[in-house]
């Protein structure tokens, strides 16, 4: 069975610094892979996809992740955050040999302060 | 434009009662629907999916289930709720693995 696992729980940040957060899948098949975003009080919105090509997935906000097939992970990184980017973010996997079943991992708080 | 209707927002009921959620997708045929339930630490937990009507797909043994009884209407079902039922729950569709939509969940709480 699919699975995903957001290595962080929590991830605390100063302003300005970088942050990665990191998610890793297990599948022996191919897949398609995202990074969803909730901040409080609120639904979950898409940050970037992964379908095919590029392994290097711009999203918005700046954030951008790398498809890495041989470790089968799909880290989330920034170079620079901001107090706004205080909120949840939940890797998924949607596998294409099980009818496109998408599965999400624990998620990953990351706090950002000043 | 695909839209998601996911009803009700708020519910509070007794141990013992029955429940039904309804999920309807607007704008899109043959989607995968899927029912998450949302827990503080655990993520977004996959109950059920659902890749045509009447296939129903279970990921946990729990004290619910799910019907697609029409392409675009997915039901989440409980014939006797128990405490542990309370939670944030989740309606999804998705376009063969493609970007998911959410419904605005529903807040159900068991006394």
């Amino acid at each position: 069975a699919q699975s995903v696992t957001q290595l962080d729980s929590q991830v605390p940040v100063f302003e300005e610094a970088p942050v990665e957060l990191r998610c890793n899948y297990s599948s022996s098949v191919s897949v398609y892979l995202f990074w969803y975003v909730q901040y409080p009080n609120q639904g979950l919105q898409l940050l970037l996809k992964y379908l095919s090509g590029s392994t290097l997935v711009k999203g918005i906000n700046g954030f951008e992740a790398e498809f890495n097939k041989s470790q089968t992970s799909f880290h989330l990184r920034k170079p620079s955050v901001h107090i706004s980017d205080t909120a949840e973010y939940f890797c998924a996997v949607s596998d294409k040999s099980n009818d496109y079943k998408l599965s999400f991992g624990a998620g990953t708080t990351v706090t950002v302060r000043a | 434009s695909q839209t998601i209707h996911q009803w009700p927002a708020t519910l509070v009921q007794p141990v013992g009662s029955p429940l039904s959620l309804e999920c309807t997708v607007e704008g899109t045929s043959n989607p995968n629907l899927y029912w998450y339930r949302q827990a503080a630490g655990r993520g977004l937990q996959l109950l059920f999916y659902s890749v045509g009507i009447g296939q129903i797909s279970s990921e946990v043994p729990q004290n619910l289930s799910a019907s697609r009884p029409q392409d675009r209407q997915f039901i989440l079902s409980s014939k006797k709720l128990l405490l542990s039922d309370s939670g944030f729950y989740l309606c999804a569709w998705t376009s063969r693995g493609h970007e998911a939509f959410f419904g605005q969940g529903t807040r159900l709480t068991v006394v």
